[in-house]
């Protein structure tokens, strides 16, 4: 299996310019998730997702909005990209809670620097 | 509310040497506890996780973590680090009934293993 997919790896990004960050999932989880991770610091959940049609915000979700039309898929966007959305970028994914709380399975991460 | 604080951002250990990462959290409720891995330029994955069937929870690659409720501690161990472990370690807390993905994270250990 793929697990979850994320692409690109790498970007750079003008200040003001937009892109979406691609997820995909091929285990067949209903929640699926974004979070940033910046030097020295945790991971922050931007966005999430209980399934198809249906998503949330997270801690930081300022400056990005999502989708979710598919189960497999979950694309984040910056409509307007500042400098301060520079960081490392990691879709994940998960069953529900009443699985044994399984726990998460991430990608590998775009790396996005706004210039 | 629920944190988590990881204790040593950078923790340095010789080859064959026990190692120690320190974890203790806080939550209003009992939660679940888990342990991720991050090698570099890779999404996290899991090490082990706590639901509650037994306070001494084995995990991949010969680490092992102990939920100690008095001391609110989760911390991880492993009797003898090799080079390969070189990674960062994140512990994160979750409330029993919420998934995994709204889990709080630590800000995370770098762990070095000198030969």
């Amino acid at each position: 299996n793929a697990g979850v997919t994320q692409t690109p790896k790498f970007r750079i990004l003008k200040i003001g310019q937009s892109m979406t960050l691609q997820c995909a999932q091929d285990m067949n989880h209903n929640y699926m998730y974004w979070y940033r991770q910046d030097p020295g610091m945790g991971l922050k959940l931007i966005y999430y997702s209980v399934g198809a049609g249906i998503t949330d915000k997270g801690e930081v979700p300022n400056g990005y909005n999502v989708s979710r039309s598919t189960t497999e898929d979950f694309p984040l966007r910056l409509e307007l990209a500042a400098p301060s959305q520079t960081s490392v970028y990691f879709c994940a994914s998960s069953h529900p809670p009443g699985q044994a709380n399984s726990p998460l399975h991430f990608g590998n991460g775009t790396r996005l620097t706004v210039t | 509310a629920q944190s988590v604080t990881q204790l040593g951002s950078h923790v340095s250990v010789s080859e064959g040497a026990l190692v120690l990462l320190r974890c203790n959290y806080s939550s209003s409720v009992p939660p679940y506890l888990f342990w991720y891995v991050q090698y570099p330029n890779q999404g996290l994955q899991l090490l082990l996780k706590y639901t509650s069937a037994a306070t001494l929870v084995k995990g991949i690659n010969g680490f092992e973590a102990e939920f100690k409720k008095s001391e609110t501690s989760f911390h991880l161990t492993k009797p003898s680090a090799h080079m390969s472990d070189a990674a960062e370690y994140f512990c994160a807390v979750s409330d029993r009934g919420t998934n995994a993905g709204k889990s709080t994270f630590g800000d995370g250990t770098t762990l070095t293993v000198k030969p």
